[in-house]
């Protein structure tokens, strides 16, 4: 079983609608981390989490840390937020990362 | 800064041969970290290094597969001999801190 667990694994959305993708993980982490993966591209590093909220433009990420879960949510969707959503949490002090499986997400216009 | 370098972005080999792929971290970050992505196992930890010495290498999937960091500004991940399960997209991360990590853009890697 995946320490690190997402979904959903594929997501459909019209052009602004909300979008959450949840995280879940079963190890002790010193932080959590959200990564994007265009296709064809590279990964970017969305948001680094060890406690509370994050914001950045349309993009909030949370997380809980007693019930072990983070939510990445996506208001007022875009085509160009179609991508590869990705949680990774850091479980040891070496900041080692252990990946969930990734959330396809796919805004239509 | 130009971020994590890697070469070359794409590789199409034979099976049986070499295959060494390249990786130029951030000036400054002393974490380096290779991954490796396919379609069924998503992204997976290789090996890492800190102040260019490997801390954990539980990842390489078998003795086919080696990697150096010989200064703070190279490493390499060497595949010898290639086989066609090794085609995959290639990744090297740099970090100056133990959680945010810092991706280079892959080397696709085609083993025919």
């Amino acid at each position: 079983k995946n320490e690190v667990e997402q979904s959903p694994q594929n997501l459909t959305a019209q052009e602004g609608e909300f979008i959450t993708i949840n995280c879940s993980y079963s190890v002790g982490i010193s932080a959590l981390h959200w990564l994007q993966q265009h296709p064809g591209g590279g990964i970017v590093s969305l948001f680094m989490l060890s406690s509370g909220k994050k914001k950045h433009g349309r993009l909030i990420a949370t997380i809980n840390i007693q019930e072990k879960h983070s939510s990445l949510h996506i208001t007022a969707s875009h085509p160009r937020d179609s991508a590869v959503y990705i949680c990774a949490v850091s479980a040891d002090s070496w900041g080692k990362f252990q990946f969930g499986a990734g959330t396809q997400v796919v805004v239509t216009p | 800064d130009a971020g994590v370098i890697q070469s070359p972005r794409h590789e199409v080999t034979e099976m049986g041969q070499e295959v060494t792929l390249r990786c130029k971290p951030i000036s400054g970050h002393d974490y380096l970290f290779w991954y490796r992505q396919t379609m069924m196992r998503g992204l997976e930890l290789l090996i890492y290094f800190n102040n260019n010495v490997p801390i954990d290498d539980s990842g390489m999937p078998e003795d086919r597969f080696s990697a150096k960091m010989p200064n703070a500004s190279f490493s390499t991940l060497k595949i010898q001999p290639s086989e066609p399960r090794d085609s995959a997209v290639y990744f090297c991360a740099s970090s100056s801190t133990r959680n945010e990590q810092f991706f280079g853009p892959g080397t696709r890697l085609t083993v025919l």
